[in-house]
């Protein structure tokens, strides 16, 4: 049962259009999201995350915005740029207090195009 | 410093065949963990630790086991491969024990068991 779900595998976007990557969660005990930025043959990287006190977080390019009714959150980036061409994974944790755990969506691949 | 390194990057198995993968990280985090990613599946947590001597299970813990005998190093142990286990292995740290806390991930360990 996935419970951080990323419907999208993958998104192509012209340069300096915005890029909206969405990301949809199941269970109701998550409280703080991330997203994270993967290059090929490297790591996940951290980008952005947000509290369930807050409904968007804003950092230079790159705000998430975070509607709990619906259990949704989104990644927008303004303006994307070729090197935002990366896969880019939502996570969600129940509570930020000891030993607690990541839950990954599955992924979406941006492109950037010329 | 060098973060979070994994060793090695890529390995051929045969079923059956033991190895272990090496996670080691120079930031003195206190929590490291280690993630499989499998097409599809997003990253899974398989083990992880929350200081020296202190090891939990994950999503996906059969057929790997963990240790952490200095606050640096944290092992992925493979007793019997399986085919099954045929991923890119991700070991990541943090500093604290919170969700809150940015998650550094190494380069991967890509495990192909045939």
């Amino acid at each position: 049962d996935q419970q951080v779900k990323q419907n999208s595998p993958s998104l192509s976007v012209q340069e300096g259009r915005i890029s909206i990557l969405n990301c949809d969660y199941t269970n109701s005990m998550f409280d703080y999201f991330l997203w994270y930025k993967k290059y090929p043959a490297e790591g996940p990287t951290f980008l952005i995350s947000i509290s369930s006190i807050k409904d968007k977080n804003e950092d230079g390019r790159f705000t998430v915005f975070l509607n709990k009714s619906a259990k949704h959150l989104s990644l927008h980036i303004v303006p994307s740029q070729p090197g935002d061409s990366a896969v880019y994974f939502c996570a969600a944790s129940a509570g930020t207090g000891t030993a607690s755990k990541l839950t990954f969506g599955t992924g979406t691949r941006l492109q950037v195009t010329l | 410093n060098a973060g979070v390194t994994q060793t090695p990057k890529f390995q051929v198995l045969k079923t059956g065949q033991s190895m272990t993968l090496q996670c080691a990280q120079d930031m003195n985090h206190e929590y490291m963990s280690w993630y499989r990613q499998d097409p599809g599946m997003g990253l899974r947590l398989i083990h992880y630790s929350v200081g020296a001597g202190i090891t939990d299970q994950g999503e996906v813990p059969n057929g790997y086991n963990v240790s952490r005998s200095t606050t640096e190093d944290f092992p992925l142990r493979l007793l019997s491969a399986a085919p099954s286990q045929t991923s890119v292995y991700f070991c990541a740290s943090r500093q604290h024990r919170g969700a809150g806390e940015t998650q550094y991930f190494g380069p991967g360990t890509r495990l192909l068991v045939l």
